[in-house]
């Protein structure tokens, strides 16, 4: 079935790094691709959206790529901060409606 | 920084048992949603409401469920017979009606356990 997944369950990263998380989906169709950050005991947060005619987004600290070719989305934040540490997850939006159709999570681990 | 609330935080309930979760979508949004999301797997849709109607329900919002605004701020979900496998975090989300319904807002989650 059509689905929206993760390539890697858990991340490690040192303060100040870079990281990049990666999301694949299946879906053609979908209209906007959305990454979402869930602290511990909270509910999802949006951080930042890319429609599907778009390839790259900027944000603060964040950039999100979208790449159709290959079905591939990634987020990545510049100089990782402890505050980063967190499940990331991706979505889709099929452009039917507004439900949002959730990834199973990348945990992200930010070390000093 | 206005924000969804949701209560109880956590609701233990008895198998067949009927439970009201309720959520404070943000005052000036349009777009009320509930999502859920079973211990260590996606966070799944449920249901998105509009104007007092459901817009769009997955496969998961059976006869079971139902949804309901029954004033000016609140928004619930009822679950008529609870059953072991609708043990879940439950997520109230909202948005505007701005052309941005897919920046969704989400509250705490109410933790539903049944026994």
């Amino acid at each position: 079935g059509e689905s929206v997944g993760l390539h890697l369950p858990t991340l490690s990263v040192q303060e100040g790094d870079n990281s990049i998380i990666n999301c694949a989906y299946s879906n053609s169709a979908s209209d906007y691709f959305i990454w979402y950050k869930q602290e511990s005991g909270k509910g999802p947060q949006f951080i930042i959206d890319i429609r599907s005619n778009m390839d790259k987004r900027q944000g603060q600290r964040v950039t999100v790529l979208l790449n159709k070719t290959v079905k591939h989305l990634s987020l990545q934040i510049a100089a990782t901060q402890p505050g980063d540490s967190a499940v990331y997850f991706c979505a889709e939006n099929r452009n039917s409606g507004y439900a949002l159709n959730f990834g199973k999570g990348t945990s992200l681990l930010v070390t000093p | 920084e206005p924000e969804v609330t949701q209560t109880p935080s956590h609701q233990v309930t008895q198998m067949g048992q009927e439970v009201i979760l309720r959520c404070v979508p943000i005052s000036n949004h349009l777009y009320f949603y509930w999502y859920r999301q079973i211990l260590g797997q996606k966070v799944e849709f449920l249901v998105s409401f509009y104007n007092n109607e459901i817009s769009e329900k997955s496969e998961i919002f059976d006869d079971q469920f139902s949804v309901e605004r029954p004033d000016g701020s609140n928004f619930t979900l009822k679950i008529r017979s609870t059953k072991l496998e609708d043990s879940a975090m439950y997520f109230c989300a909202s948005s505007q009606q701005t052309g941005r319904e897919i920046e969704q807002f989400f509250g705490p989650g109410t933790r539903l356990t049944v026994l």
